[in-house]
């Protein structure tokens, strides 16, 4: 089953240290996103990415970090200086180009608490 | 700035009734317009779309929406709520300037909250 899969589902940091979430998919898109989602403010964008070893700044990247090492991988990072970290993340991916539908298909989401 | 607004934070609804999920959308050019759904610690899934064409979307679950281009609008309807429908949905506009991309401006959500 295609589909794009997020890892760990829950997680617990103290605060100082960097968390790095997982997002793989194996639905052969080009474009992959993170996104935070706080109660009430709806999701906000925090990187985005097209291909491999190539990546944009979101709305909110500033304590974030991303790479793209591989078409199906899109990992994030949460490094210490996020001054608030604790959120519902989210990861999502598109087709790109000829066949574009224009939606995003999402993760089941991480959710990180910072102790 | 490109924008989407859903002025209600909850709306109930009792099962059997119909249902209106509200949204409107400032953004430049022609919209491409999304409703999801999320259910508790889940992620988000799609529902339905507009693209162009018929102002009157269908998607999945017997949810449907109404494009209005003149009010700005894409509220989310079903005929019949039930139980399991109750949920948060976000509706979401394509940035016009994503450059190629998908990225999505989403609403703050609106839960519902259908009774027995």
């Amino acid at each position: 089953d295609g589909g794009i899969t997020q890892s760990p589902k829950y997680l617990f940091r103290k605060e100082g240290q960097n968390v790095t979430l997982s997002c793989e998919q194996n639905l052969n898109h080009d474009a992959m996103y993170w996104y935070r989602q706080d109660p009430g403010q709806g999701l906000r964008l925090i990187y985005y990415s097209q291909i491999v070893n190539d990546f944009q700044k979101g709305d909110i990247a500033e304590g974030y970090s991303v790479s793209r090492e591989k078409k199906e991988s899109f990992p994030l990072t949460v490094t210490s200086a996020q001054k608030n970290p604790t959120a519902f993340y989210l990861c999502a991916s598109s087709i790109e180009g000829q066949g574009n539908t224009g939606e995003l298909f999402f993760g089941e989401g991480s959710r990180l608490t910072v102790l | 700035a490109q924008s989407v607004a859903q002025p209600e934070d909850q709306v109930n609804v009792a099962e059997g009734n119909p249902l209106t999920v509200k949204c409107t959308y400032s953004v430049s050019g022609n919209p491409y317009l999304f409703w999801y759904v999320q259910y508790p610690n889940r992620g988000l899934q799609f529902l339905l779309k507009y693209i162009t064409g018929d102002n009157l979307v269908k998607g999945s679950y017997g949810f449907e929406a109404e494009f209005n281009k003149s009010q700005t609008s894409f509220h989310l309807k079903k005929p019949s709520a039930l139980v399991s429908d109750s949920a948060l949905y976000f509706c979401a506009v394509r940035d016009p300037f994503s450059g190629g991309y998908n990225k999505l401006i989403f609403g703050a959500g609106t839960r519902l909250a259908v009774h027995p």
